[in-house]
């Protein structure tokens, strides 16, 4: 199957700081990335759908204006997560898809905010 | 309601049984479906799709039922190594709609 990257795969921030999550397609070009956040014990919720070249979608409830998307090439995606606090400590994966129904999934990237 | 909802588990089962795992789904116009296995603090891994006719990959088997909106996976011979969590996947017009998970844990 294609290869996903995430970078960092695990990350540990202060409070009020920013921090960015790197999500790489390695051998395909990614049309659309997928951005979702799992909590202990939870499922995973998509956040935002990005289309490269285009804004993102967020899902209800997922704040736009914290949690940054670019998409600028057809292989990355970028998350960052802006002013994090306690209470966005989580486990993030990226997925990429070439085709609407096949979805490739990054090892994850797990953020600790203190 | 849960867009998509399985059994809560945990199901602990002896190694070389079989074991059933159910899933619902809310959305009729849903198109496609998914098992995913995922283990603890690693991203979800494809496992099978899952079509109307059923699908089986070895010890694995997947039934989709619209009529009913339920899908179900169907494990025989337990191994230690099948041990994870099993998340029940409806693809809602391009965006992937997970269920909470199932927990299985496989012992000696």
């Amino acid at each position: 199957g294609a290869v996903v990257s995430q970078h960092p795969s695990r990350v540990i921030c202060k409070s009020g700081t920013s921090v960015k999550i790197e999500c790489r397609s390695l051998d395909f070009q990614a049309t659309t990335m997928f951005w979702y956040r799992q909590f202990p014990k939870q499922s995973l919720m998509l956040m935002a759908t990005s289309n490269e070249g285009s804004k993102a979608t967020y899902e209800q409830g997922v704040e736009k204006d914290k949690f940054l998307i670019n998409h600028a090439s057809l292989t990355l995606s970028t998350l960052t997560v802006t002013s994090a606090h306690p209470e966005d400590s989580s486990f993030y994966i990226c997925s990429a898809s070439d085709r609407v129904y096949e979805q490739y999934f990054g090892p994850g990237t797990r953020l600790t905010v203190t | 309601r849960k867009e998509v909802e399985q059994d809560p588990g945990p199901f602990n089962v002896p190694e070389g049984a079989t074991v059933a795992f159910n899933c619902t789904y809310s959305n009729s116009a849903s198109q496609s479906f998914f098992w995913y296995r995922q283990d603890c603090r690693k991203e979800p891994k494809l496992l099978m799709s899952v079509y109307s006719s059923g699908n089986e990959d070895g010890r694995f088997t997947a039934q989709l039922n619209r009529a009913s909106q339920y899908i179900s996976l169907l494990i025989r011979d337990s191994k230690l190594s099948d041990s994870a969590t099993y998340l029940c996947v409806v693809n809602d017009r391009g965006k992937l709609i997970f269920g909470q998970g199932t927990e299985l844990s496989v012992k000696p």
